[in-house]
């Protein structure tokens, strides 16, 4: 069975930092491009961040690079997004998604919840 | 890359069908076959429903189907029951080789 579990999320002020990690199981972790998804309270789904199979490819939505990392340890079947210098607006419940292929993201974590605030 | 139009909401009764419209642009909808639909229920993750315009995955409901015209793709679900009550949102491969999701719809069973 397909898992992915977040963790990592938590309160922090602006500027701050937070490492989100995604425990991935049950699948070939290491053959698939990964995806971090995002969804602001009450808002839609915005597409944060992905990385291929080998973390040579990485692409970001305009309004994180520069300040978020992603990346992947395919020894530990694990994806991670290193969040710096946080905004308000960067409050959100970030999923992990696996690319089924084509931005088809055929399994989702629970989430975890990153809030911003002073 | 803006968001993809969708329509903020739709209704439908138990039995009849239902179709969720999400418009873009040629770089991105009308461009490529590469668009998905997702649906949420509240406090849940999004599941995949449609990939590729059309194809379903396995284990969903012959009930869904997708399609697309131009830069306009669509989401029907036929047979409406209580358990399609949820927010559905479209995604598109763009010419950024980025992904971009539509503003999502609320679909409510009367």
């Amino acid at each position: 069975e397909v898992q992915l579990v977040e963790s990592g999320g938590g309160w922090v002020q602006p500027g701050g930092s937070l490492r989100l990690s995604c425990a991935a199981s049950g699948f070939t972790f290491s053959s698939y491009w990964m995806t971090w998804v995002r969804q602001a309270p009450g808002i839609g789904l915005e597409w944060v961040a992905n990385m291929n199979q080998d973390g040579s490819k990485r692409y970001y939505v305009d309004s994180v690079k520069g300040r978020f990392t992603i990346s992947r340890d395919n020894a530990k079947n694990s994806l991670y997004l290193q969040m710096n210098s946080l905004r308000v607006e960067d409050t959100a419940v970030y999923y992990c998604a696996r690319d089924g292929g084509w931005y088809a993201h055929d399994f989702w974590g629970q989430g975890t919840l990153v809030s911003v605030s002073s | 890359q803006s968001a993809l139009t969708q329509p903020a909401s739709v209704s439908g009764s138990p039995g009849q069908s239902i179709t969720i419209s999400c418009t873009g642009t040629s770089s991105d909808v009308g461009g490529y076959k590469y668009v998905s639909w997702y649906q949420q229920h509240p406090g849940k993750a999004p599941k995949l429903m449609i990939r590729e315009v059309s194809n379903r995955p396995s284990g969903v409901s012959n009930r869904f189907s997708g399609s697309k015209s131009g830069n306009t793709a669509s989401l029907t679900i036929s047979g409406l029951q209580a358990e399609d009550e949820a927010d559905y949102y479209c995604s598109s491969y763009t010419s950024n080789i980025t992904p971009v999701f539509g503003g999502g719809t609320r679909l409510t069973v009367l």
